[in-house]
């Protein structure tokens, strides 16, 4: 079974420029989240998808974050206009239910300059 | 409020020493899941482990084990003889109640020296 993909691995841009980042979750699971990383620090949940409906966005910074599930299959976060402590790592994940075990993807590294 | 500490920050070891990982957790919930991850130096978190808090069975698998006890809220992680493919953070997370969300501790970074 192929596990959650995500591109880009990793991910230069210049203070103001937008950015987006592409997870494609496991085949089957309906909860796809979106963490951030920074470093140093264990990851904090972003933004929840059951399907194609975010149901917990409450900690998505909505005045440059911006993200969607199209389909209820992949999904892409958006940052417009990035900013120097938006460098990061950001993780997708994807679990059957939201009460299931949550698989990491191998993450987007983001340097913003 | 939903808390996990893993106050190690950082171990080394020499390869075929035991290490154990240490895991601190507060919760107020009287349903939750515990976990352990791992995040090698490829950045991916690899899933090691699911536990809930009505089971507090200790757990064995190959060279892991788990010991969690919920009188003194801990769910620690021992590596037996350890090996330098087992350098990486390790996570411990805590979900639980009406709160699917993952609460991470700040990571607890194991070298393992050949």
């Amino acid at each position: 079974e192929a596990g959650v993909v995500q591109s880009p691995r990793y991910k230069i841009i210049e203070k103001k420029q937008p950015v987006a980042f592409w997870c494609n979750p496991i085949s089957g699971h309906n909860t796809l989240y979106w963490y951030l990383q920074n470093l140093g620090q264990g990851p904090e949940l972003l933004i929840r998808y059951e399907n194609e409906e975010a149901v917990d966005d409450s900690q998505l910074p909505k005045d440059r974050f911006s993200a969607e599930r199209l389909k209820g299959v992949d999904s892409t976060l958006k940052i417009q206009p990035a900013e120097l402590g938006d460098s990061a790592v950001y993780l997708c994940a994807s679990s059957r239910t939201s009460w299931e075990t949550q698989y990491f993807g191998p993450g987007t590294r983001l340097l913003v300059l | 409020a939903q808390k996990v500490t893993q106050a190690q920050t950082e171990i080394s070891v020499v390869e075929k020493e035991d290490v154990t990982l240490d895991c601190v957790y507060e919760t107020r919930d009287t349903t939750y899941y515990l976990f352990w991850y791992k995040q090698p130096p490829s950045g991916e978190l690899v899933f090691l482990i699911r536990r809930n808090s009505f089971d507090e069975q200790n757990e064995i698998s190959g060279r892991y084990s788990w010991n969690f006890q919920k009188s003194t809220s801990s769910f620690n992680f021992t590596i037996t003889a350890s090996q330098v493919v087992d350098s990486a953070v390790y996570f411990c997370a805590l979900s639980g109640g009406s709160n699917y969300k993952l609460t991470f501790g700040k990571g607890t970074l194991l070298t393992v020296n050949p």
